[in-house]
């Protein structure tokens, strides 16, 4: 199966910070991406679909200007979280689809963020 | 909006026992829908995905149906063992939008030795 890549695997940061975390599609391109992110004993929620070459969707909610994301080429998505606090601390994961159609979701390994 | 529900939250059951986890969705206008599992700060791994024209898959000690009519899913796991021991979603892709996936709040399982 395809494999999508996410770094990294867990980071802990001071409050006012800024964390980037990466998703790679490392053997297919992927045009869209999507961020979850999962609080403690809850489910995936999404917070943001990425676009190769155009700016992403966010949902309702979720601060854009906090929440950068990035994608820049066919394979990698990157999601910047600005000025962070500690209620930012959560699970977050990327996904991606691979721009031939297939219709499984594939998920990177996710990244454990702790804000300090 | 689409809201998946799945039931029982957690489950105990002694290894070598049969299981079925169940998921429920409110929109039946869905393209797919997959079965993930997740083990404790980890990422997701795929199980099986349904297309919505299908009525089940299999994999090994697992089947997963689907009815989509009745907004219904079943993952039915033969023989439990411990190393089965983490926790269970499904999730739906709708028909329409940007393809994201809706999630189910999960069922966490537990194979006791």
């Amino acid at each position: 199966g395809a494999v999508v890549s996410q770094h990294p695997s867990r980071v802990i940061c001071k409050s006012g910070t800024s964390v980037k975390i990466e998703c790679r599609s490392l053997d297919f391109q992927a045009t869209t991406m999507f961020w979850y992110r999962q609080f403690p004993k809850q489910s995936l929620m999404l917070m943001a679909t990425s676009n190769e070459g155009s700016k992403a969707t966010y949902e309702q909610g979720v601060e854009k200007d906090k929440f950068l994301i990035n994608h820049a080429s066919l394979t990698l998505s990157t999601l910047t979280v600005t000025s962070a606090h500690p209620e930012d601390s959560s699970f977050y994961i990327c996904s991606a689809r691979d721009r031939q159609g297939i219709p499984e979701a594939f998920f990177g390994q996710g990244t454990r963020l702790t804000v300090v | 909006k689409q809201e998946v529900t799945q039931i029982p939250a957690a489950l105990s059951v002694p290894e070598g026992e049969n299981l079925v986890l169940n998921c429920s969705f409110t929109d039946s206008a869905i393209y797919n829908l997959q079965w993930f599992r997740q083990d404790p700060g980890k990422g997701l791994t795929s199980l099986l995905l349904i297309q919505s024209s299908q009525r089940e898959q299999t994999s090994g000690r697992l089947n997963a149906s689907l009815d989509k009519s009745s907004g219904r899913s079943t993952l039915y796991i033969a023989a439990s063992q411990p190393g089965d021991s983490a926790t269970y979603l499904c999730a739906v892709r709708p028909q329409t939008g940007a393809n994201n996936l809706f999630f189910g709040t999960g069922t966490r399982l537990t194979v006791i030795p």
